[in-house]
C-alpha cells in the first residue's frame, strides 16, 4: 500500500498570510494527487484533483503542485473560512489519505 | 442538485451488523464509481470500499475484508454498505462519495454525503 505523510500536522496562521502545506507519497504516484478540506462537524470538500487542477467553484487562491513523490498546497491568502483540516489522498492505487493538517487562528 | 443522503447508522454491539444505506440524487448514479470513506472520532479519512458502475467489481481496505459488503441498486439510485462482525475500532462516521473520474483519467471524490455515524459498543 502507499503511504502518505503530511507536514507540518498543525499550523497557526494570520487572515491574509500565504500558507503551504506538503504532502509525501511512499512511492511514486505521478499526479494522481487530491486536496480536501473539512470544517468539524461536515463532509470533506475536493478543492484540487490530478495534483494541480482547482475543482469548479473553489477560490483561485488555492493552488497545488507537484508529481512523483512530493505535492504542495498553497492558499495565497488565507481567509477566515480557511481555517479547517487539509488532506491529501492519492488516488494512483487503492485510496489512502494523508493523515491532515490542521489550519487554525494564529 | 446533486446530493448523497447516509442513513442506518446507529449503535450495535461487538460481533453485531448494521446495514448502510447512501440515496443519490441529481445525477446519473449508474454511471459512477462509487465509495465509502470513514473518519473515527478525532482521527483522519480512511476509505473503506468502492463498487463499479454495474457492481461487477468490488474493493474494499484490508481491515473490513471478508466482514463487509458494498452493494449498489442503480434503479433505486441507491448505494449500500453490509457491515457484519463489527468491532470497535469500526465506529466512526461512514461517508458515501462520489468517485469522479477525470479526462485523463485520474479520479477524486467530488460529492459527499453527511455521513452516518455508526458506534460500536457494550
Amino acid at each position: 500500500d502507499i503511504q502518505m505523510t503530511q507536514s507540518p500536522s498543525s499550523l497557526s496562521a494570520s487572515v491574509g498570510d500565504r500558507v503551504t502545506i506538503t504532502c509525501r507519497a511512499s512511492q511514486s504516484i505521478s499526479s494522481y494527487l487530491n486536496w480536501y478540506q473539512q470544517k468539524p462537524g461536515k463532509a470533506p470538500k475536493l478543492l484540487i484533483y490530478a495534483a494541480s487542477s482547482l475543482q469548479s467553484g473553489v477560490p483561485s487562491r488555492f493552488s497545488g503542485s507537484g508529481s512523483g513523490t512530493d505535492f504542495t498546497l498553497t492558499i495565497s491568502s488565507l481567509q477566515p473560512e480557511d481555517f479547517a483540516t487539509y488532506y491529501c489522498q492519492q488516488s494512483y492505487t487503492t485510496e489512502t489519505f494523508g493523515p491532515g493538517t490542521k489550519v487554525d487562528i494564529k | 442538485e446533486v446530493q448523497l443522503v447516509e442513513s442506518g447508522g446507529g449503535l450495535v454491539q461487538p460481533g453485531g451488523s448494521l446495514r448502510l444505506s447512501c440515496a443519490a440524487s441529481g445525477f446519473t448514479f449508474s454511471s459512477y464509481w462509487m465509495s465509502w470513506v470513514r473518519q473515527a472520532p478525532g482521527k483522519g479519512l480512511e476509505w473503506v470500499a468502492n463498487i463499479k458502475q454495474d457492481g461487477s467489481e468490488k474493493y474494499y481496505v484490508d481491515s473490513v475484508k471478508g466482514r463487509f459488503t458494498i452493494s449498489r441498486d442503480n434503479a433505486k439510485n441507491s448505494l449500500y454498505l453490509q457491515m457484519n462482525s463489527l468491532r470497535a475500532e469500526d465506529t466512526a462516521v461512514y461517508y458515501c462519495a462520489r468517485d469522479w473520474v477525470t479526462t485523463d483519467f485520474k479520479s477524486a471524490f467530488d460529492i459527499w454525503g453527511q455521513g452516518t455515524m455508526v458506534t460500536v459498543s457494550s
